[in-house]
């Protein structure tokens, strides 16, 4: 079945340390690519998108992803956490011509002061 | 604010009642999707509106469930005979109509069925 991958669901790091999530897809064909984010009591917000062109992508607050298309994977990575990086995030997929974003089950991440 | 917005933002409810949830995409985005998330998971697709036409429903929305966009700008979703398993965030989320698809989220109605 199609779906989008998230390992490691419970991350725990300490400040200044690097962050990798993985994200991979089983979809074929041109994608769409999203990372989102939820912070604590707040709503999904959008981190960085691949659409085309460069595969290295760079978002909002110092994250960049990295689409691999042989890999079929966007990774997220982060060189040094903060600790307002303390929340959930998905990586979702939405296959060109489809409407809907089929998401991963999400990584909660915990940033220790 | 000019993001989708979402109400009532709670809903308490037992089990058999009817409850309706309402959002109000971001003014200029002609698509409009319903996610359901439970805890754990990611959001899941429910269904998609382009304008006032629902062009688009997945299985997991079964008979019970029913959602509108009458004039093509607020939405509806009502769910009939509410069951403990309908216990969720519902999340609604609108797009421009072109082909990236990047969809901006509400904040989302928690229901909790008793």
């Amino acid at each position: 079945a199609q779906s989008v991958s998230q390992h490691n669901h419970h991350v725990i790091l300490s400040e200044a340390a690097s962050l990798e999530l993985g994200c991979n897809y089983s979809y074929g064909g041109t994608v769409n690519l999203f990372w989102y984010v939820q912070y604590p009591g707040q709503h999904l917000q959008l981190l960085l998108k691949y659409f085309s062109g460069d595969p290295l992508v760079k978002g909002i607050k110092g994250f960049e992803a990295e689409f691999i298309k042989s890999k079929f994977s966007f990774n997220l990575r982060k060189p040094s956490v903060q600790w307002s990086d303390t929340a959930e995030y998905f990586c979702a997929v939405n296959p060109y011509g489809n409407n809907r974003l089929a998401f991963g089950k999400g990584n909660q991440v915990v940033v220790i002061p | 604010d000019t993001g989708v917005s979402q109400d009532p933002r709670h809903k308490i409810t037992k089990r058999g009642q009817n409850v309706t949830f309402r959002c109000d995409p971001i003014s200029e985005h002609n698509r409009l999707y319903w996610y359901r998330q439970t805890l754990g998971q990611g959001p899941e697709f429910l269904t998609y509106f382009q304008n006032e036409a629902q062009l688009e429903k997945s299985r997991l929305l079964s008979d019970r469930f029913s959602a509108e966009r009458p004039k093509g700008s607020f939405s509806t979703l009502e769910i009939q005979r509410t069951e403990q398993g309908d216990s969720a965030m519902y999340l609604c989320a609108s797009s421009l109509t072109d082909a990236y698809n990047e969809q901006f989220f509400g904040p989302g109605t928690r229901l909790t069925v008793l």
